[in-house]
């Protein structure tokens, strides 16, 4: 499979737990996005990466939130001390350059 | 933050007929995307438009951009009940940065 890959697909956790999810992008590119969708509403910004470097975060990625890409390849989120307001999708997507993201299947999260 | 409005919000056509959907934003814009999500999955890619291009066309979409009213519009013709999904604009203000996404229209096509 040549796409954008994300593990899990979906994760119930109770609430104070942390969770941590995968995003595995297409070979060589070297651009990584994490983008946040609830029910209803478009996917937001998380944050991004190009090759191992975080280049921005938004607003919505609180203290409780870190993203890691160790070796420019593979990247990590970890959502500590979970809120039931975290529940939602969680979009990685992947670009090679400044050209098209290339998004995963999304891992659903649901906080009890 | 959402970049901007999509309308209509919901829409709901017969097999065969057009669908238009339009999509505002607030900021200048390098590209204008338009992406398709089926319920529960990943975004699929459909389209990009350059903020100097007008109007583009790929298959039976249609995509015209004003970026003077900054609005853009996505016209799917003689619609399938495949095509039911979410279809979601986004603009990207610098090439290679994040994504801003509308709320989105959902489309249903009954057969």
């Amino acid at each position: 499979d040549t796409g954008v890959s994300q593990d899990p697909r979906h994760k119930i956790t109770k609430r104070g737990q942390n969770v941590t999810f995968r995003c595995d992008p297409i070979s060589e590119h070297n651009r990584l996005y994490w983008y946040r969708q609830t029910l209803g509403q478009g996917p937001e910004f998380l944050t991004y990466f190009q090759n191992e470097a975080q280049l921005e975060k938004s607003r919505l990625l609180s203290d409780r939130f870190s993203a890691e890409r160790p070796k420019g390849s593979f990247s990590t989120l970890e959502i500590q001390r979970t809120e039931q307001g975290d529940s939602a999708m969680y979009l990685c997507a992947s670009s090679l350059g400044l050209v098209d993201q290339y998004f995963g299947p999304g891992t659903r999260l649901t906080v009890t | 933050s959402q970049q901007g409005e999509e309308d209509p919000q919901a829409l709901s056509i017969q097999e065969g007929e057009n669908a238009t959907m339009n999509c505002s934003y607030k900021t200048s814009i390098n590209n204008l995307q338009w992406y398709r999500q089926n319920s529960g999955r990943g975004l699929v890619h459909l389209i990009l438009i350059r903020s100097n291009e007008r109007e583009k066309h790929s298959g039976r979409l249609r995509v015209t951009l004003d970026t003077s009213k900054k609005s853009s519009s996505l016209l799917i013709t003689a619609s399938r009940a495949a095509d039911t999904a979410s279809y979601f604009c986004a603009t990207e203000a610098r090439a290679g940065n994040m994504l801003t996404f509308g709320g989105g229209t959902r489309l249903m096509v009954k057969p």
